[in-house]
């Protein structure tokens, strides 16, 4: 069974940082991974979507990096806003008929103006 | 872009009454749509898979007969909390995939439930 973890569970940092976001999954036999934000109360918004043939994949200033071979991603926020402020999901779509999803905990970011 | 959205947004209702989620995507058809409940500061758990036309398939531990599921249409699917009680109370999230597109999910932005 797919097992997601995510680590920190809580970040804190102040404005203007770069940092990273970390992603691990049990089963490399994965399709593809996804990075989601959710603010407090609210839905999901994808972010990055990596297929499982793909290493990274960037959008503004984030970047996602993904070793299958080695159970991991990460999510790099580059000059970090207090408009990040959210937690943040990954979630890896298994190999296979099957096509649901399977979520980390996520990791809460806060950004410090 | 694709939309996904839910009715109602928040709900409260009396213990033992029975709740309908609707999940819609409003601009492309959803042969699948899938059902995720979150608990406080956990993550999505993924409760039931609706096929369009056929019967979910639910999770190991999700309760058939409490969680009815519904995909009546490409568009549609309800999920129906039946004899809520308080311990049903959670964020309930549907998503859909798009026909043709499997390769993403769109989320529904997410049904509060409240149960007294």
């Amino acid at each position: 069974k797919q097992e997601v973890t995510q680590i920190p569970a809580a970040l804190s940092v102040p404005e203007g940082e770069n940092l990273v976001l970390n992603c691990s999954f049990t089963d490399s036999a994965i399709y593809n991974l996804q990075w989601f934000r959710q603010d407090p109360g609210k839905g999901l918004t994808s972010l990055l979507l990596i297929q499982s043939s793909q290493r990274e994949q960037t959008s503004g200033r984030l970047n996602a990096s993904l070793d299958k071979s080695s159970g991991r991603s990460t999510l790099y926020i580059a000059a970090s806003q207090p408009g990040d402020s959210a937690t943040y999901l990954c979630a890896v779509r298994i190999s296979g008929s099957a096509r649901q999803l399977t979520f980390g905990s996520g990791t809460q970011l806060t950004v410090l103006p | 872009g694709a939309v996904v959205s839910q009715h109602p947004s928040r709900v409260i209702c009396k213990s033992g009454t029975s709740v309908k989620i609707e999940c819609r995507s409003l601009d492309f058809q959803a042969t699948t749509m899938f059902w995720y409940r979150q608990f406080p500061k956990q993550s999505l758990m993924l409760m039931a898979t609706s096929n369009e036309g056929s019967k979910a398939t639910y999770e190991q531990g999700v309760e058939k007969d409490k969680f009815l599921i519904n995909h009546a249409s490409l568009t549609l699917s309800t999920l129906t909390v039946t004899s809520a009680h308080p311990e049903d109370s959670s964020f309930y999230i549907c998503s859909a995939e798009r026909r043709g597109v499997g390769e993403t999910q769109y989320f529904g932005p997410g049904t509060r439930l409240l149960v007294l």
